[in-house]
């Protein structure tokens, strides 16, 4: 049973660059959300997506947007990139409304020069 | 938001040893989760326990929901338990983590 899976492992891009990042829930999963964690520091919300729909929302700007499949797969773009962005990108799924299960991917290391 | 707490921030151990991690939170809360993340920066579901008692093998925690803590405990220590162990709350979508106690067990 494949847990879930996030592409690519690790990125590099430059300053005012675009960038998506992408998320495969795990099977039965309906429902994925996103956190970025600095260094040394814990997860931060994102947000999350739920029947292809933004469903809440963290203290981000605009520049970090999402979108999910009807597959229930999920992206994160996250526009003019800044040197603050580098940080490791962490996919969680989850089925709704069920408490308790969610499961973390490896992340997505993205690294802003 | 929720501000979890926990402490301490760094624990050295010697392999064998006992351990008590503790995390604290401001508000009630209907999910509580404690993590391992591996040096490969996956996050590993220990429990799921937003009150009461759960034994996994060398690891238990008790949340006690009234007083807004919870504590993961490590019995007999190992280097592969070395790592960062986070404690998650949420009231709903969103989950609010704390800063993390970093553990390293030497053999």
């Amino acid at each position: 049973d494949a847990g879930v899976t996030q592409s690519p492992t690790h990125l590099i891009k430059t300053r005012g660059q675009q960038v998506t990042l992408r998320c495969s829930p795990k099977s039965g999963h309906d429902t994925v959300s996103w956190y970025q964690q600095a260094l040394g520091q814990g997860p931060q919300f994102i947000f999350q997506y739920y029947e292809e729909e933004e469903r809440q929302r963290g203290n981000f700007p605009d520049r970090f947007s999402g979108h999910q499949f009807p597959n229930y797969s999920s992206e994160l773009n996250v526009n003019a990139l800044l040197l603050g962005d580098s940080a490791l990108y962490l996919c969680a799924s989850s089925l709704n409304r069920r408490r308790g299960g969610y499961t973390f991917g490896s992340g997505t290391r993205l690294t802003v020069v | 938001g929720i501000q979890v707490e926990q402490s301490p921030p760094d624990l050295i151990l010697q392999e064998g040893a006992n351990s008590t991690l503790r995390c604290n939170f401001s508000d009630s809360v209907n999910n509580l989760q404690w993590f391992h993340q591996n040096p490969w920066g996956q996050l590993i579901n220990l429990f799921y326990i937003p009150s009461g008692t759960k034994q996994n093998g060398r690891l238990s925690a008790t949340t006690v929901a009234t007083e807004r803590y919870s504590l993961l405990y490590i019995s007999s220590s190992q280097t592969t338990d070395s790592g960062v162990y986070f404690c998650a709350v949420s009231t709903g979508n969103q989950f609010y983590f704390g800063t993390g106690t970093s553990l390293t067990v030497i053999p």
